[in-house]
């Protein structure tokens, strides 16, 4: 079982330029997320997806965009890339927004913004 | 917001010994969960706790959880040099069920 699946690893971008995030989980899970992790920040919240075909803002959604391209798939885009946006960046799904249910991470992207 | 911190911050014991990490969060939850993070990987979960529970075990884990004072403990037996890694307890807010973590405890196991 791959589990959530994050591309790429590790990218390196200079300010201003734009990319795509891609995450992909086959555990047929409705809810999924995307975090940021910063040093003695912990994870923070960007952006869930509750379900396919919903999305809503986290803790820090300012620069960003999702989207649920289907039940299995939630993208993050940066459009206009910023130095503070250089973090890692982790996407987890859950069975439900609801319920007694852990998260599953994918192993992250770690992003670099010059 | 932060609701889950976790004390304290770092941790280094040596091998063989216990390590007991705590997590205090500020309002009502519906459960809490504690999850591992080996450098460079994702988190990985661990143990969940609900909040009509008072302890829960897992193999070399143990969990406790006081709603009354707001914390739980997270206790790893006999620690292994595989325990190195950094752990969080994320809370699940009882009246949205908004996952918050904290900011960790970075774990240290020293042969």
């Amino acid at each position: 079982n791959a589990g959530v699946t994050q591309t790429p690893k590790f990218q390196v971008l200079k300010t201003g330029q734009s990319m795509t995030l891609q995450c992909a989980q086959d555990m047929n899970h409705n809810s999924m997320y995307w975090y940021r992790q910063d040093p003695g920040m912990g994870l923070r919240l960007i952006y869930y997806s509750a379900s396919e075909g919903t999305t809503d803002k986290g803790e820090v959604p300012n620069g960003y965009n999702v989207s649920r391209l289907n039940k299995r798939e939630f993208s993050l885009r940066l459009e206009s890339a910023a130095p503070s946006q250089t973090s890692v960046y982790f996407c987890a799904s859950r069975v439900d927004r609801v319920g007694n249910q852990p998260q599953h991470f994918g192993d992250g992207t770690r992003l670099s913004i010059l | 917001s932060q609701q889950g911190e976790e004390d304290p911050q770092a941790l280094s014991i040596q091998e063989g010994e216990n390590a007991t990490m705590n997590c205090s969060y500020k309002t009502s939850i519906n459960n809490l969960q504690w999850y591992r993070q080996n450098s460079g990987r994702g988190l990985v979960h661990l143990i969940l706790i609900r909040s009509n529970e008072r302890e829960k075990h897992s193999g070399r884990l143990r969990v406790t959880l006081d709603t009354s004072k707001k914390s739980s403990s997270l206790l790893i037996t006999a620690s292994r040099a595989a325990d190195t890694a950094s752990y969080f307890c994320a809370t699940v807010r009882d009246r949205d069920d908004k996952i918050i973590f904290g900011k960790g405890t970075r774990l240290h196991i020293l042969p």
